[in-house]
């Protein structure tokens, strides 16, 4: 069955660095992935979609890459602040599958 | 513009009770999904609408659980004779959707902001 893992449960880093989320999949060939954030006590929020045919994309301080030969996502938050704490999910087509989340916390 | 609404809020039941949770997506949104999440968890599908097609219930963990969705718009989860492993948020989304392949449209998912149900 289709499988999608993010390889931290929760990270941890300084207010101006950059953090990197990996996302990995198997048992699929994703024409897209997209990644979300979750709040405490919220639904998810569409941040991003990348398609299989690109190799990155950006919004903001935000990018994603999309590697199909790895079967790997990365999402990177640039300059990060306090404020992009929370918990960042990746999802395959159709958000039918989504990995358990990353915790991420911005430390001033 | 209004974005999806789930009701009640909280829900607080016995156990052996039967529960029915309410969504209301975005209006003109034809896709609709449930999905639940348990503390610390990630988020589990449970169904998906599509238009008119018929639904995907390949995510209900038990035939206690059912769904439907008049006219295309409003959606109710129903929960019968609940366990205390019920117990979680229970979050709905719609999408602009498209076609009637999964895996074939590519629109974001705009969630609620859930119910969380407690079963004692």
């Amino acid at each position: 069955s289709q499988k999608i893992e993010q390889n931290s449960e929760a990270l941890n880093i300084q207010e101006g660095k950059t953090a990197t989320l990996t996302c990995n999949y198997t048992n699929y060939s994703p024409a897209y992935l997209q990644w979300y954030r979750q709040d405490p006590g919220r639904g998810p929020v569409f941040l991003l979609l990348i398609r299989e045919n690109e190799k990155e994309k950006r919004k903001e301080r935000l990018k994603v890459t999309f590697d199909t030969t790895l079967k790997q996502s990365l999402f990177h938050i640039t300059a990060s602040q306090p404020a992009d704490s929370a918990t960042y999910l990746c999802a395959l087509p159709g958000g039918l599958v989504f990995g358990k989340g990353t915790r991420l916390s911005v430390i001033a | 513009g209004a974005g999806v609404s789930q009701s009640p809020s909280n829900k607080v039941t016995e156990k052996g009770k039967d529960v029915e949770l309410r969504c209301d997506p975005i209006s003109g949104h034809t896709a609709l999904y449930w999905y639940r999440q348990s503390l610390g968890q990630g988020l589990e599908f449970l169904i998906y609408f599509q238009g008119n097609s018929a639904p995907d219930k390949s995510g209900l963990p038990s035939d206690r659980f059912s769904a439907e969705r008049t006219g295309g718009s409003v959606s109710t989860l129903t929960i019968q004779r609940t366990q205390q492993e019920d117990s979680a948020v229970y979050l709905c989304a719609s999408s602009p959707g498209g076609g009637t392949s999964l895996g074939d449209y590519y629109n974001e998912q705009f969630f609620g902001p859930g119910t969380r149900l407690t079963v004692l």
